[in-house]
């Protein structure tokens, strides 16, 4: 199976900051990945696929980059509603794995 | 509006067993592969089992091969988990998940907890 890792497990930040996540592949997934945010008590809910289209809906402070084994997340400038967990998913090959996940809390 | 919608969950005792099913809408559930995802309480996202379109195909986690099948009846639209020798970390809660096509579609999730 393919490993998913992300760094840093826990970021503290202010409104208005530009914060990037990492999102490591034990192997080349292509531009294979996505990522989520996901909220207490709350399904996942898909920001970015194939690692830097937008999804409909997602505001454009979040951006995606990378391919073949590394890849980032940003957010331009952070909002309040932004403060949640992100994680990254491969879906080049079964079973679907994921990094563990990024904690975006305020400072 | 494609949709999926997951139901079975409950509270069982260690070493039972439980069948999940997921009901999907809105798109040709036959063209599709499908994918069991769960979430433990305060824990990441873990993919558990995917099945190809046809069913010929299936692959699991490790962490629950040769105790979870995933199976499908095109003809009813649904898709199943059927869970055997439960343990205490299988405590979660099951997503049903469409493939990327371009973007996944997720349910809301049903909660299987095992405990005595």
């Amino acid at each position: 199976d393919i490993q998913m890792t992300q760094s840093p497990s826990t970021l503290s930040a202010s409104v208005g900051d530009r914060v990037s996540i990492t999102c490591r592949a034990s192997q080349s997934i292509n531009s294979w990945l996505g990522w989520y945010q996901q909220k207490p008590g709350k399904a996942p809910n898909l920001l970015i696929y194939k690692a830097s289209i937008l999804e409909s809906g997602v505001p454009s402070r979040f951006s995606g980059s990378g391919s073949g084994t590394e890849f980032t997340l940003t957010i331009s400038s952070l909002h309040p509603d932004d403060f949640a967990i992100y994680y990254c998913q491969q879906y080049t090959s079964s079973p679907w794995t994921f990094g563990p996940g990024t904690k975006v809390e305020i400072k | 509006q494609a949709q999926v919608v997951e139901s079975g969950g409950g509270v069982v005792q260690p070493g039972r067993s439980l069948r999940l099913s997921c009901e999907v809408s809105g798109f040709a559930f036959d063209t599709y592969g499908m994918h069991w995802v769960r979430q433990a309480p305060g824990r990441g996202l873990e993919g558990v089992a995917t099945i190809s379109y046809d069913g010929h195909n299936k692959y699991y986690a490790n962490s629950v091969k040769g105790r979870f099948t995933i199976s499908r009846d095109n003809s009813r639209n649904t898709l199943y988990l059927e869970m055997k020798s439960l343990g205490i970390e299988d405590t979660a809660i099951y997503y049903c998940v469409r493939e990327w096509d371009p973007v996944p579609v997720w349910g809301q999730g049903t909660t299987v907890t095992v405990s005595s």
